[in-house]
């Protein structure tokens, strides 16, 4: 069975501070794919990176920036110098990555973890 | 770029009534997912379809249904409605056909469906 769990529910920070969302999942496949996709308050699912099992670099972009690692489970998410823009839900997600499946969009997701930055 | 349409973006409906929501997915993209998001938890997989067959289905209630048509557009429809199928509906596309498994997926801005 697949699972994906982000422990922290709710995140607060000052702006301009750096926060780490962790995510840690759970699959028996070889081949898989995690993301992570933030919700503002208008609701809409933001996607922001996605990541193949295979690929284990770590990846920058701006002040976003993942690691994952398969020896933890973990694909862990870093916002450097936070700003209130970055407030929202932030998702972690997983599905399966087999080669012409149909069912490769269906997500697990993890419960969400609640960002706010304060001024 | 095209993206996902989703229509309509907000719907009122009484309990009982009931409600169709539709996804045109981005061209050439042959495959669309149904998720539900409820207040507060994460989106859920209902179902999906591969060329106009279902393909996988999650915890889709029986009282609704769905399906994708010629054009690749999906509705899903929702009857009886209850005051908790009150929920963010989100429709995603991929493209499947011919291409190797990159899980590219594209969300659509969500239906909101709020059952007085």
């Amino acid at each position: 069975a697949q699972k994906v769990t982000q422990a922290q529910t709710e995140i607060s920070v000052v702006e301009k501070e750096d926060v780490t969302l962790d995510c840690v999942y759970e699959t028996r496949d070889t081949t898989y794919y995690l993301f992570w996709y933030k919700q503002p308050p208008s609701g809409e699912l933001v996607f922001l990176i996605r990541r193949n099992s295979f690929d284990e670099q770590n990846e920058i972009s701006g002040r976003y920036s993942w690691n994952f690692q398969k020896s933890t489970s973990s694909f862990n998410f870093t916002i450097t110098a936070s700003q209130v823009v970055d407030s929202a839900v932030y998702f972690c997600a997983l599905t399966r990555g087999v080669y012409g499946s149909s069912n490769t969009g269906k997500l697990i997701f993890g419960q969400g973890t609640t960002l706010q930055v304060k001024p | 770029a095209a993206g996902v349409i989703q229509s309509p973006r907000h719907l009122i409906k009484e309990k009982r009534e009931t409600a169709t929501l539709k996804c045109y997915p981005i061209p050439r993209h042959d495959t669309v997912y149904w998720y539900q998001q409820g207040p507060g938890q994460d989106p859920q997989f209902l179902i999906s379809f591969y060329e106009k067959m279902q393909s996988d289905k999650g915890s889709i209630p029986d009282r609704f249904s769905a399906q994708q048509f010629s054009d690749y557009h999906s509705e899903l429809n929702m009857s009886s409605l209850e005051l908790g199928d009150s929920a963010l509906y989100f429709c995603a596309s991929s493209p499947l056909t011919g291409t190797p498994n990159t899980g590219e997926l594209f969300f659509g801005e969500g239906s909101r469906l709020t059952v007085l």
